[in-house]
């Protein structure tokens, strides 16, 4: 069974750094083919693809956060960390990490959990 | 950026009836779209990939179709279950993004 669940719900203050980890199990990053992705939704909004990692540790982000963003991963400990820097209240949101599926669908997901960006 | 319109935003219906969702692509995206379901509180869950392949376990009353700007999600006939919001995903260029998604609520 493939289970993935992210970090525990933070509160950062604007201009802060966030990291969060997906924690996973079922499968490993070291395998041929595997990425994790982080995808997030604002309160009430839709979602917003974030970054992928894959296993050969290629890695893609979305533009207009690619300053800000940071994936790595930790195939030992079956983890994949996000970072975003330079925290903005607009940034609140559910953030979830996912398994990429086929070729870049994600399923399953985490349970997400909620980034509040609040002085 | 590849746009993704959902239509309609809320869509309003009875168990039983059947549900059309249309997601318009800003490009041509080919087959390249997947549609989520997600229920309030929850992690969405991958419904239908590459516009027509039913993710496993997912029931046959969804069902998919289209191809380059326009894709269409369907619901035979609504189980209570059923009553969520739904997104389509498009893979076709970076950056992958969702649509605005669709919400089907009980009439």
């Amino acid at each position: 069974q493939i289970t993935l669940k992210e970090s525990d719900p933070t509160l950062v203050k604007p201009t802060q750094t966030l990291t969060l980890t997906c924690t996973f199990s079922g499968f490993s990053l070291s395998t041929s083919g595997v990425a994790v992705g982080w995808i997030r939704q604002p309160p009430g909004e839709a979602l917003e693809w974030l970054a992928i990692i894959y296993w050969n540790d290629d890695k893609y982000y979305r533009p207009s956060l690619k300053s800000r963003l940071t994936i790595t991963k930790d195939t030992s400990k079956n983890q994949v960390v996000l970072t975003m820097t330079d925290m903005d209240p607009v940034d609140t949101a559910r953030y979830y990490c996912a398994q990429r599926r086929g070729d870049l669908w994600f399923d399953p997901w985490g349970q997400g959990t909620l980034v509040t960006v609040s002085s | 950026e590849i746009v993704l319109t959902q239509s309609p935003a809320t869509l309003s219906l009875s168990p039983g009836e059947r549900a059309t969702l249309s997601c318009r692509a800003s490009q041509s995206i080919s087959i390249n779209l997947a549609w989520y379901q997600q229920k309030p509180g929850q992690a969405p869950r991958l419904l239908i990939s590459d516009t027509s392949n039913r993710a496993t376990g997912i029931p046959a009353r969804f069902s998919g179709s289209g191809s380059g700007t326009d894709f269409t999600l369907t619901i035979s006939g609504l189980e209570p279950e059923d009553f969520a919001v739904y997104y389509c995903q498009q893979r076709s260029y970076w950056p992958l993004t969702f649509g605005g998604g669709t919400k089907v609520e009980i009439k």
